[in-house]
Order: structure tokens, then C-alpha cells, then sequence
């Protein structure tokens, strides 16, 4: 079963980038099963869908975040990575990062907080 | 983009009572790309149900789903104490994007 888990700092400060790493265990994440994502949920609120990538370096993006949000993969290290630019308050969510075999997400990490504070 | 929206938003029920959970699409969703999903506190969501009906692994069968279109339905036939939690529903639709309803919460009356 693939395990999920998601990196990076939890404060980031108005307007700066925001980085996030998922690393994968179980299972390779170039194997061409699994597309890989992003969703992030503000609390108390709904979950919202940030992007997926495919190994192959091919990536989708929410429309309402694509001129921020940039998706990779690093297949030597097994690990796909989210960066969202010129944060606000609004972006403070806990964002996940999960397994896509297409149309469902199917394992997920456990989540992590970014709060986006000056 | 499609918006799905789910009704209702919060749910006082009792463990052992049976629930129907909605969720309704602004536009025709394919039923292969239909989910559920359920979310307990300080978790992460928990897939359910894919394809609209079809049960993820290890998910028990008083969950089922059903629905076509426009209009997806969730039912749990007989509430236990652990099922007491949000429940997401998600489409994947047209340019590849996906979306999430904004949820319904179980809680105990």
C-alpha cells in the first residue's frame, strides 16, 4: 500500500512562496499507476483541488490557482512537490498530498499546516 | 467547472439509523467519475466509493451509492458510532479537473 507524506514549513510569510514536498513509500512513484496531487482545505472548510502530475512530468492545474501553482516530480528521490506563489492569508490551509489512479484519490498523507502570516 | 452541491449540510442522527447523503452536480457528471469520501477530526479524507457505486477496499457494504447524472446519493444503511464524521462527495470531469462538494456532516443527535 503506498503511504503518503507531506513536508515543509509551516509559516510562510505574505507574498513568498509557499513549498511543500510528498514523499512516497511503498511503491515507485514513476510506475505510471498513479497520477500524484495536491488538495489543501482551509479549516473548517471544504476541500479544494490544487493539481495532479503524471511521471511523466505532465501536470494539470485548478484554473482558479494555475497562475500560481507549479507541480514536479523528482522520481530519484521518489518525492513530487507543490510551490504556490504570492501567498495571502487565504492560502493558510492543511494541504494534502494524495495518490490519483485518474479520477479518484485514493491514499493520502496525512496533511500538513501552512499558515500564511507575516 | 462543475459545482457539486451537497445537502444537507449537517445531519443529528442516532448510530443504527439509516441516511441518504445528496449530492448534486451543475452539470451531467459520468458515473465512473463519481466519489465519496469520509473525514474524521484531524484526519485525512478516507476514499469510500468510486464509480459512483463500487466500494473502495476494506469499506464496509452498509456504505453504498447510487445516482446518474446530475443527482448522486450516499447511503449508509445503518449508522455505527465510528461512521459519525464529513462526507465529501468529488467529480473528475471535462479538461481533467476535479472537484469536491462542500460536505455534509454526521453528528450524534
Amino acid at each position: 500500500q503506498v503511504q503518503l507524506q507531506e513536508s515543509g514549513p509551516g509559516l510562510v510569510k505574505p507574498s513568498q512562496t509557499l513549498s511543500l514536498t510528498c514523499t512516497v513509500a511503498g511503491g515507485s512513484i514513476s510506475s505510471g499507476v498513479y497520477y500524484w496531487g495536491w488538495i489543501r482545505q482551509p479549516a473548517g472548510k471544504g476541500l479544494e483541488w490544487i493539481g495532479r502530475i503524471h511521471p511523466s512530468g505532465s501536470t494539470i492545474y485548478n484554473p482558479s490557482l494555475k497562475s500560481r501553482v507549479t507541480i514536479s516530480v523528482d522520481t530519484s528521490k521518489n518525492q513530487f512537490s507543490l510551490k504556490l506563489s504570492s501567498v495571502t492569508a487565504a492560502d493558510t490551509a492543511v494541504y494534502f498530498c494524495a495518490s490519483c489512479s485518474g479520477w479518484v484519490f485514493d491514499y493520502w498523507g496525512q496533511g500538513t499546516l501552512v499558515t500564511v502570516s507575516s | 467547472e462543475i459545482v457539486l452541491t451537497q445537502s444537507p449540510g449537517t445531519l443529528s442522527l442516532s448510530p443504527g439509523e439509516k441516511v441518504t447523503l445528496s449530492c448534486r452536480a451543475s452539470q451531467s457528471v459520468s458515473n465512473s467519475y463519481l466519489a465519496w469520501y469520509q473525514q474524521k477530526p484531524g484526519q485525512a479524507p478516507r476514499l469510500l466509493l468510486y464509480g459512483a457505486s463500487s466500494r473502495a477496499t476494506g469499506i464496509p457494504d452498509r456504505f453504498s451509492g447510487s445516482g446518474s447524472g446530475t443527482d448522486f446519493t450516499l447511503t449508509i444503511s445503518r449508522l455505527e458510532p465510528e461512521d459519525f464524521a464529513v462526507y465529501f462527495c468529488q467529480q473528475y470531469g471535462s479538461s481533467s479537473t476535479y472537484s469536491f462538494g462542500q460536505g455534509t456532516k454526521l453528528e450524534i443527535k
